[in-house]
Formats: structure tokens, sequence, C-alpha cells
């Protein structure tokens, strides 16, 4: 099966700061999606981007499918970006990497 | 507006009794429907997925199972919990427009004692 790889598994931040986050896939997908899971469990999508670029206010992701890859952006971090962030790339069901851990201090 | 509910939020049950877990989603019809369990250290295990009533897909041997008795309802059981059944479930859908990619539910937080 496809295999998720995410980096780094663990991040923190000071506020303020900007931050990349990276997933690499092993093989051809249709779609890609960004999940950040907050820390009540719930998973809230961020991004639906199977390639190309899309900005959603300080948050910005990258996909570039023919090398494999896709990059979320996230500028002048706050407390409330805390959590894990999830890359899941599917044809039909979704391959979920182990996800990057994101605390962000004050 | 399409929407997908899951219940109870939290759960904990002894070793030994039954379980029910239930997802329905409003706003659509014929949806994929999906369960996945995530135990601590993060990584998220697909368990089932229906494409429709009573159409049941298992990915994982468990001490599960899902049943899909309406059109937008999905069902996880298991007749006997086990200490390792802890986990949090998520119910997942895949909306009409494939522009906003899957869809979770808000999680059952699963403590077996």
């Amino acid at each position: 099966g496809i295999q998720v790889e995410q980096s780094p598994p663990d991040l923190i931040l000071q506020e303020g700061a900007n931050s990349t986050l990276r997933c690499n896939f092993s093989d051809s997908v249709n779609n890609l999606q960004w999940f950040h899971q907050n820390p009540w469990g719930q998973l809230i999508n961020l991004f639906y981007i199977p390639s190309g670029t899309k900005q959603n206010g300080r948050l910005s992701a990258t996909t570039v499918a023919t090398e494999r890859y896709s990059l979320l952006y996230i500028s002048s971090s706050q407390t409330t970006d805390s959590g894990v962030y999830f890359c899941a790339v599917y044809n039909y069901i979704p391959t979920f990497g182990r996800g990057t851990s994101l605390i962000v201090h004050p | 507006s399409q929407t997908i509910h899951q219940w109870p939020a939290t759960l904990v049950q002894p070793v030994g009794s039954p379980l029910s877990l239930e997802c329905t989603v409003e706003g659509t019809s014929n949806p994929n429907l999906y369960w996945y369990r995530q135990a601590a250290g993060r990584g998220l295990q697909l368990l089932f997925y229906s494409v429709g009533i009573g159409q049941i897909s298992s990915e994982v041997p468990q001490n599960l199972s899902a049943s899909r008795p309406q059109d937008r309802q999905f069902i996880l059981s298991s007749k006997k919990l086990l200490l390792s059944d802890s986990g949090f479930y998520l119910c997942a859908w895949f909306p009409d427009s494939q522009a906003y990619g899957y869809t979770f539910g808000s999680g059952t937080r699963l403590t077996v004692v």
C-alpha cells in the first residue's frame, strides 16, 4: 500500500513564528488532504489539495503531485494552532501519515 | 447543509460488555461511510467502510463489527469489549462535492476498564 511520511514528528514554536510541515508519499494519488486534530480530538479539514497551492488565512498548502510531496505552511503561529497535523492521501480510501505534533507557546 | 453526527462523545465500559457507537449523516443520500480508530500515539486505522445499505468492508480483523441498517446510518458494535478496544473512534464520510474531501465526526473516546 501507499506509504505516507510526515516530518517533523514534533515541533515546538513560540507564538508568532512560521513553520513548514512536510508530507511525502510513495505512490501517485488523485487526492490529498491536510487535517488539524485539535486538543479535543476533532479532525478539522484544512485543505483538499491534490495539486497546486491554496491559502486560507495564515495557512497555505502546496502539493507537487509529480514529485509526491505536499507542504503545509503556518505563518504567525498562534497558541490555537497547537495540535496534530495529519496528511492523508488516497485514490479511494485515505492513508494517513503519523502526523506532526505542534505546540505553540505564548 | 451536509453534516455528520457521532455519539456518544465519551464512553467508559467494563471488559466483556457490549458496544454500540452510532454515526449519522444529514443532507445527502447514499454516502460512503467509514469507521476509523485512533489509539494512543496518533495513527489512524481504518476499521470498516460502507458504500451502501448492508454493504460492509472490513479492513482489519477485529473484535468489532459494523452495520449499515439505513442509508445514512453507520453503526460500530462489539459483543464483548476487550481492554485493547480502548481508543478514539471516528466516523467519516465523503461529501457530494469532491472539492472538499473527507469529513470526520467529532469522535467517541472509549475507555474499556
